[in-house]
This record gives structure tokens, sequence and C-alpha cells, in this order.
């Protein structure tokens, strides 16, 4: 079974303030996704990274994907406020494609 | 855009009944699957589909099945609903290896 894991699970920083989140999978899975999740709300695809060495960037958040070391991280630049939300990594697993594996996601909250 | 419909937002049954939760998406992707969620346990994936009348068990398939009669729509079915299946389901379809579109998600409490 594909283990997803996520640290950490919980985060409070400042705005302003960099951080990162990491996310480790088990398996030699070729891609990487990212989605975020607001409060009551459903989950909403934020980055698809298809390849090792790949890195997206949107806003404040850089999600990079290192397959060698089975590794993605999201970083966070200048947090604001509104990043405050819950972030899952997720994985396929590769022998059939279309079955993903979540991390148990980290909860961000970004004070002033 | 791609459009995940949960036909409920809350849902409230009694312990033993059966119980239909119905996902629609409107963008005739191949693959659909049920997830629940949890408080410190993530997504946890119950049944998908690639394909119509096709389906395979997740991780957590104990006390469900699923129905895909045509190729929007996947339900889930809770034969004898449980209070341990008080949960957050999420549905999500996906063209093939792509991400997820996920719906709004059902709030289901059992009592």
């Amino acid at each position: 079974e594909l283990k997803v894991e996520q640290n950490p699970l919980f985060l409070s920083m400042q705005e302003g303030k960099n951080y990162t989140i990491y996310c480790n999978y088990s398996t030699t899975s070729d891609r990487l996704y990212w989605y975020r999740q607001d409060p009551g709300k459903s989950l909403e695809s934020l980055f698809v990274l298809l390849s090792n060495g790949a890195v997206k960037q949107e806003g404040r958040l850089m999600a990079s994907l290192d397959t060698k070391a089975r590794l993605s991280t999201l970083h966070i630049t200048a947090a604001v406020h509104d990043l405050s939300a819950t972030y899952f990594c997720a994985a396929p697993v590769t022998y059939t494609g279309n079955q993903f594996y979540f991390g148990t996601g980290t909860s961000l909250t970004v004070i002033p | 855009d791609v459009k995940v419909t949960q036909s409920s937002r809350y849902l409230v049954k009694r312990t033993g009944e059966k119980v239909f939760l119905e996902c629609v998406q409107d963008m005739d992707h191949e693959n659909m699957f049920w997830y629940r969620q949890d408080p410190g346990l993530g997504l946890r994936l119950i049944y998908f589909s690639y394909d119509v009348k096709m389906k395979e068990k997740g991780d957590i398939p104990e006390g469900y099945s699923v129905s895909r009669e045509k190729k929007e729509r996947f339900s889930l079915i809770l034969e004898s609903a449980s209070t341990n299946q008080t949960s957050m389901y999420l549905c999500a379809s996906s063209p093939t290896t792509l991400s997820l579109h996920f719906g709004n998600g059902t709030r289901l409490t059992v009592t």
C-alpha cells in the first residue's frame, strides 16, 4: 500500500514569514498533486507535478518534486492570512494510475 | 470548468437505514472516486470506478457498495448505516491520471 506522509500536521505562522510543508511517499510514484481545502469546503487542485525536478509556482506558493527522494515540498513565501487552509498532497498508485493516496493534511493558520 | 455535483450537502440518517449518496460529473471523465474524510485521518478511498459498470475497492470498502450504471453518475450505498460511518464523503472524477476534481462533499450524520 502506498503511504503518503505530510509534516507538519499543524502549522501556525506569522504573516510575512516563510515556511515549507513536506510530503513523503513510499513508492515510486512519478507524479504528485497538491490540494487546498478551506474550512467546510471541498478540495481544490493547486499543483500537478508530473516529473522529477518539476517546480510550479502560483503566487506565494511553490511546489517541487524529487522522485528519487520520494519527496515533494510546498513552500510558502511571505505568508498572508488568505493562505490559511488545510493543504493535502496526493500520489497516484503507478501500476493502476487512477488510484490516489492522500496525506493526512497540514492545517495552516497564518496569524497577523 | 469541470463540475462534480453531490446531491446532498448535509444528510442525517438513522442507524440501520439504507443510504444513497449520489455524484454526477459533467465532463465525460472515465474515473470516479468516493472518499471519506475524517479528522486526523485525511482522505481515505472507499471505492473507485474506471468505467461504466466497473468498480474497484479502495482501502475501506467494508460497509459500502457502489453503482455506476452511467458514465456520469457514481453512487455510494451504505447498506445499513452505522454511527461509525458518520463522516464527510467526497466524490471526485478525473479523465486519466491527471488531477482529481472534487464535489462539494456530503456531511453524513448517522444517529
